[in-house]
């Protein structure tokens, strides 16, 4: 199978900074990426990670253990645009990207 | 730069009627397309992709059909829609070989 697992909501406060999990089945694993989606809007592109360790990108960053399966998306300095729904998204050989369920993140003033 | 572009935005459409959603690509050649449904605060599911003029994968069975007539066009189409067909329908494309999927702006379909 080629599900993926992630906590359905998360909270935090302006400033904060926030971890959202993803685990994933490793079957013909290749690599795992992130999107942003804003209510109403589409999915955009994040991050991807296809080996082990930690990938910066300005606030954002993704990290990506490959013997636990596990990855996760770390947002610091939380602004209230960052609520949103974040997706993780599994690549397999041979195959599409599948999406995990999604994580909705409020951020509170 | 590469565009994408996904009409319309929203399409109210009774039980029965047919169903036409257009996407187009600029900015790149040969492109990997796809579209995918999203319900009302869940996931994306992929319906259909395309690596190719003519070629069409399907992924989940239902009443919807998928064509590409043109490098950088994709169709989603069905002959009578049914209620469970609302949704988000969003297109997206990538490269041959990237990691990351390019969103059009989506169609709401509401079925009445």
């Amino acid at each position: 199978g080629q599900s993926l697992e992630q906590p359905s909501e998360v909270t935090a406060v302006e400033g904060a900074i926030v971890q959202i999990n993803c685990t994933y089945q490793t079957s013909g694993f290749y690599g795992l990426s992130w999107y942003q989606q804003h209510d109403g809007g589409a999915p955009t592109f994040l991050s991807y990670n296809a080996l082990d360790g930690l990938e910066e990108t300005g606030r954002f960053s993704s990290f990506l253990s490959r013997s636990d399966s596990y990855g996760y998306l770390l947002l610091q300095e939380l602004q209230m645009k960052d609520s949103a729904s974040y997706f993780c998204a599994r690549l397999s050989y041979g195959q599409n990207f599948v999406f995990g369920p999604g994580t909705r993140l409020s951020v509170l003033p | 730069s590469q565009t994408i572009h996904q009409w319309p935005a929203t399409l109210v459409q009774p039980v029965g009627s047919p169903l036409s959603l257009e996407c187009t690509v600029e900015g790149t050649s040969n492109p990997n397309l796809y579209w995918y449904r999203q319900a009302a605060g869940r996931g994306l599911q992929l319906l259909f992709y395309s690596v190719g003029i003519g070629q069409i994968s399907s992924e989940v069975p239902q009443n919807l059909s998928a064509s590409r007539p043109q490098d950088r066009q994709f169709i989603l189409s069905s002959k009578k829609l049914l209620l469970s067909d609302s949704g988000f329908y969003l297109c997206a494309w990538s490269p041959q070989t990237g990691p990351g999927y390019t969103f059009g702006s989506g169609t709401r379909l509401t079925v009445v």
